[in-house]
């Protein structure tokens, strides 16, 4: 079936950086946008960007431009989201969805991973 | 970059009855980019309606979306059990809304 699985959760100091997997399977990874949104502990969603699995093309939410970092590799099916220079307020859960439709871009997102929890403390 | 506010924030009611949820948007958003998720504690949101009115596979009938231009709407006819959780609005591919808890009174 159509399935999004995410790495492990991680715990990093402030300053650094993390980089999150999402490998997809269960259809064709170049075909559909991947979407990567977090959510603070007892908040709300919060977009972060996309990146084409085809083109390697990406949109970057403005709150995280300079700081984010999205890339693919079709090879193995696998989307990567690295955030650098951490704060304490980045401290979420960090999910990642494909769109419903094909080479869209602006869409719903009809599947998600299961999260990763990235905590950021010294 | 458009807002969404969605109201009320948490809504108390009973297995059974009818709830309705609001998002306004700052600006027009056309009906063809507006979704809705439902989110329970420790899951990752789940897709209900897209294109502002269409259920989402395997989404049962009590759910429904209409709206358009700033103004739209998610109704559960009758609550069920597994419905009390929490509902955003999206505009395709971008913002959400801060969410509606929906809560057995």
């Amino acid at each position: 079936q159509v399935q999004l699985v995410q790495s492990g959760a991680e715990v990093k100091e402030p300053g650094a950086s993390v980089k999150v997997s999402c490998k997809a399977s269960g259809y064709t990874f170049t075909g559909y946008y991947i979407h990567w949104v977090r959510q603070a502990p007892g908040q709300g969603l919060e977009w972060m960007g996309w990146i084409n699995p085809n083109s390697g093309d990406t949109n970057y939410a403005q709150n995280f431009q300079g700081r984010v970092t999205m890339t693919g590799d079709a090879s193995i099916n696998t989307a990567y989201m690295e955030l650098s220079r951490l704060l304490s307020d980045d401290t979420a859960v960090y999910y990642c969805a494909k769109e419903l439709q094909l080479w869209s871009g602006m869409d719903a997102f009809n599947i998600w991973g299961q999260g990763t929890m990235v905590t950021v403390s010294s | 970059e458009i807002v969404l506010t969605q109201s009320p924030g948490t809504l108390s009611l009973s297995p059974g009855e009818r709830a309705t949820l609001s998002c306004r948007a700052s600006q027009s958003v056309s009906s063809s980019y507006l979704a809705w998720y439902q989110q329970k504690p420790g899951q990752a949101p789940r897709l209900l309606i897209y294109g502002s009115s269409i259920r989402a596979t395997g989404i049962p009938d009590r759910f429904s979306g209409s709206g358009s231009g700033t103004d739209f709407t998610l109704t559960i006819s009758r609550l069920e059990p597994e419905d009390f959780a929490v509902y955003y609005c999206q505009q395709y591919g971008k913002t959400f809304g801060q969410g509606t808890k929906v809560e057995i009174k």
